[in-house]
């Protein structure tokens, strides 16, 4: 049935560690989104790509960067994981034409 | 101040209950107007899709969409405990286009139906 694929469902990294999180499309979507999402502060994107190797940044990249090598993968990048980054990051996808997003389950990053 | 102001609740119902939630926005590009569903530990998933103002129903559930007051609602029915949830309001200018789709989103509310 679905769709959007996040690799890891929990992750505990150690500060200054790099760290790759993946998300997979198997729906042919041109677009793709990184958000994270924290409580009282909702969702709020990182990046988004709009075709491969295309990216765009979001309201929060500092601290992230992106690779779309592929049409149906998109990873994020913590270049130097630092406490702040602790939070649930949900991968999205959808077609050019809109009607919405699809999301993955999410990957809850904790920073220690 | 927000383009788009959710309130967070939470809100706790009773089975059975009519559920009202709400967004207002600032932003009058908007003109497509989404609800998703968030269970705990889950991602969002696509609840209600509207274009421009009006009402839209899918069984228990209907999307309202008030473009001159620029404020969206969804009402739940006959609520039951498995509509306990996060309910997230989200909005976009443009279909694709050049906005790509993005989305802005509220912050949330929490549900509680209780049986």
């Amino acid at each position: 049935d679905v769709k959007v694929t996040q690799s890891s469902r929990y992750l505990v990294k150690r500060t200054g560690e790099k760290v790759f999180l993946e998300c997979v499309q198997d729906m042919d979507h041109e677009n793709m989104f990184w958000y994270r999402q924290d409580p009282g502060l909702g969702l709020r994107l990182i990046y988004f790509s709009y075709d491969v190797k295309m990216k765009e940044k979001g309201d929060i990249p500092e601290g992230y960067s992106v690779s779309r090598e592929k049409k149906e993968r998109f990873s994020l990048i913590l270049e130097s994981a630092s406490t702040n980054q602790t939070s649930m990051y949900l991968c999205a996808s959808s077609l050019s034409t809109g009607k919405g997003y699809t999301f993955g389950s999410g990957t809850r990053l904790t920073v220690v | 101040q927000k383009e788009v102001e959710q309130d967070p609740g939470p809100l706790s119902v009773p089975e059975g209950a009519i559920v009202s939630l709400n967004c207002t926005y600032s932003n009058s590009a908007f003109q497509y107007f989404m609800w998703y569903r968030q269970y705990s530990r889950k991602g969002p998933e696509l609840l209600m899709y509207t274009y421009s103002s009006g009402n839209k129903e899918d069984g228990r559930f209907t999307a309202q969409v008030d473009k001159s007051s620029k404020y969206i609602s969804l009402f739940i029915r006959d609520s039951q405990p498995s509509d306990s949830a996060t309910y997230l309001c989200a909005m976009t200018p443009n279909a694709g286009g050049t906005s790509y789709g993005k989305l802005t989103f509220g912050q949330g509310t929490i549900l509680t139906v209780h049986p």
